[in-house]
C-alpha cells in the first residue's frame, strides 16, 4: 500500500483479555519496528523484524507480549492478559533494508490501546 | 541503551517568531533523524544527518549535526500554525534500531 496501516485505531479492552494489533507495511520494505508510545513518554522500542532474520525482541516489556510477521509482510502484536499499564499508542514503522545507512521509518498512525 | 535528551519541553510562540529545540546525548550516533508527529498520527521523517557537522535545510527548517555527532538542532525561521506539533529526535549507534528522544512540544499561536 501507499503507507502503513495500523488497525484498529483505537481499542478499549477489559483488564485481563487479549488483544492483537495488526500492522501492514509498504510492500517491498523489509524492516518493520513495533514502538509503544505512552503519554509524555518518547517511543520506547518493542520489537524488530528484518527479512527473514530472527526478530530482536529485546524491548518486549514482559512475556504477555509477543509479536508475528507472516510472509515477510503483516505483523501482529499480540498483548496477553492485558493491564492498565499497557494503555498506550503502538506505534508500527517499516523501512528499506537496513545497512550502514539508516533510511529512515515510514509510521503508521498508530493504535490506541485503553485497558479499563 | 542511548538516552537523548530534548530541551524544551514545551515551547509556545507567536506567529513569525523563530524557534530552536535541541537534542543532546553523551554518545555518539552513526545518524540522527528528526520527525515530527500531529495529534493521532504517528511521526513523519522530516530530515536524516549522517556527517558530523552537518548542516541540512528544508524550508524554513535548519537541521544541525554536531561535530561530535552526539548532539543536533532544529531551527524554525518565522514560525507558522502548520508547524505545531511534537518534534521528536531520533538516533541509532547500530544499522537499525533507533533510540527515540521524549520530544518538544511546539505551539505556534497565530
Amino acid at each position: 500500500g501507499a503507507g502503513v496501516s495500523q488497525s484498529p485505531s483505537n481499542k478499549v479492552t477489559e483488564k485481563g483479555k487479549d488483544v492483537e494489533l495488526r500492522c501492514d507495511p509498504i510492500s517491498g520494505h523489509t524492516a518493520l519496528y513495533w514502538y509503544r508510545q505512552s503519554l509524555g513518554q518518547g517511543l520506547e522500542f518493542l520489537i524488530y523484524f528484518q527479512g527473514n532474520s530472527a526478530p530482536d525482541k529485546s524491548g518486549l516489556p514482559s512475556d504477555r507480549f509477543s509479536a508475528e510477521r507472516t510472509g515477510g509482510s503483516v505483523s501482529t502484536l499480540t498483548i496477553q492478559r492485558t493491564q492498565q499499564e499497557d494503555s498506550a499508542v503502538y506505534l508500527c514503522a517499516s523501512s528499506l533494508a537496513t545497512g550502514r545507512r539508516n533510511y529512515g521509518y515510514t509510521f503508521g498512525s498508530g493504535t490506541r490501546l485503553t485497558v479499563v | 541503551t542511548q538516552l537523548l535528551e530534548q530541551s524544551p519541553q514545551f515551547l509556545s510562540i507567536q506567529e513569525g517568531e523563530n524557534l530552536t529545540v535541541y537534542c543532546n546525548s553523551s554518545s555518539v550516533f552513526s545518524s540522527l533523524q528528526w520527525y515530527r508527529q500531529e495529534p493521532g498520527e504517528g511521526p513523519v521523517l522530516l530530515v536524516t544527518v549522517v556527517t558530523g557537522g552537518e548542516v541540512k535545510k528544508l524550508k524554513r527548517l535548519t537541521f544541525q549535526f554536531g561535530d561530535a555527532r552526539k548532539d543536533s538542532s532544529l531551527h524554525i525561521t518565522a514560525a507558522q500554525p502548520g508547524d505545531t506539533g511534537l518534534y521528536l529526535c531520533a538516533a541509532g549507534s547500530n544499522d537499525y534500531k533507533l533510540s527515540f528522544g521524549a520530544g518538544t512540544t511546539v505551539t505556534v499561536r497565530a
